[in-house]
């Protein structure tokens, strides 16, 4: 089955004050890791797609990278406009759906 | 272009009444997905149409839910007789192919009351 776990479960940042979440995955064969973004009352915005260890994607002050067993998502110099929850996604190479982790809450003080 | 569009946004329903739900994909987009969301938890998958074919609905909690695409465009997810635990927030998501990333909808919060 399976799985994806993602620390910390909350995170509070003072604006600049940069940081990285965790997100750990056993899966039968990863066809693809998702990162995406969710604001309260709102659907999944996707960010980034990993597909093999080693790849790292950017996106104005968003890194991820992904390694055999987790992905990081470094965020740099937050501001107050990056909070949010952040999901991790992996999708096996059998099925196509997604098996997402709970998420990250992130919260950026001014 | 208009991205994935779902309606109601809210519904409020007594125990034991029927409900449906509807998703507008991106236009073009051949897989269709519907997800339930819990307070505080990740979406978890229900069922996947690719085209008007559901090649997947292993999700699904009961028989009492119940989705359909039948022209491959607009999906509908129906739950019969509601119960409490239906009370979730039920995201529609469309992708190009099955394997590419994923585009979600705004959900659809359900109270079952």
């Amino acid at each position: 089955e399976d799985q994806v776990t993602q620390s910390p479960e909350a995170l509070r940042l003072q604006e600049g004050e940069s940081s990285s979440l965790n997100c750990s995955y056993t899966v039968s064969g990863l066809r693809g890791l998702f990162w995406y973004r969710q604001d309260p009352g709102k659907g999944p915005e996707f960010l980034f797609t990993l597909y093999s260890a080693g790849e790292e994607k950017e996106k104005e002050r968003l890194k991820a990278t992904l390694t055999k067993k987790e992905s990081f998502l470094h965020i740099t110099a937050p501001k107050p406009e990056d909070s949010a929850t952040y999901l991790c996604a992996v999708q096996a190479n059998v099925y196509s759906t997604l098996t997402f982790g709970k998420g990250t809450m992130l919260l950026v003080s001014p | 272009g208009a991205g994935v569009s779902q309606s109601p946004r809210y519904k409020v329903a007594k125990r034991g009444q029927d409900v449906a739900l509807r998703c507008d994909p991106i236009s073009g987009h051949v897989s269709l997905f519907w997800y339930q969301q819990a307070l505080g938890q990740g979406p978890e998958f229900l069922t996947y149409f690719q085209n008007e074919a559901q090649l997947d609905k292993s999700g699904l909690p009961s028989d009492r839910f119940f989705a359909e695409r039948p022209e491959g465009s607009v999906s509908t997810l129906k739950i019969q007789r509601t119960q409490q635990e239906d009370s979730a927030v039920y995201l529609c998501a469309s992708s190009l192919s099955s394997f590419d990333e994923q585009y979600f909808g705004p959900g659809t919060r359900l109270t079952v009351t």
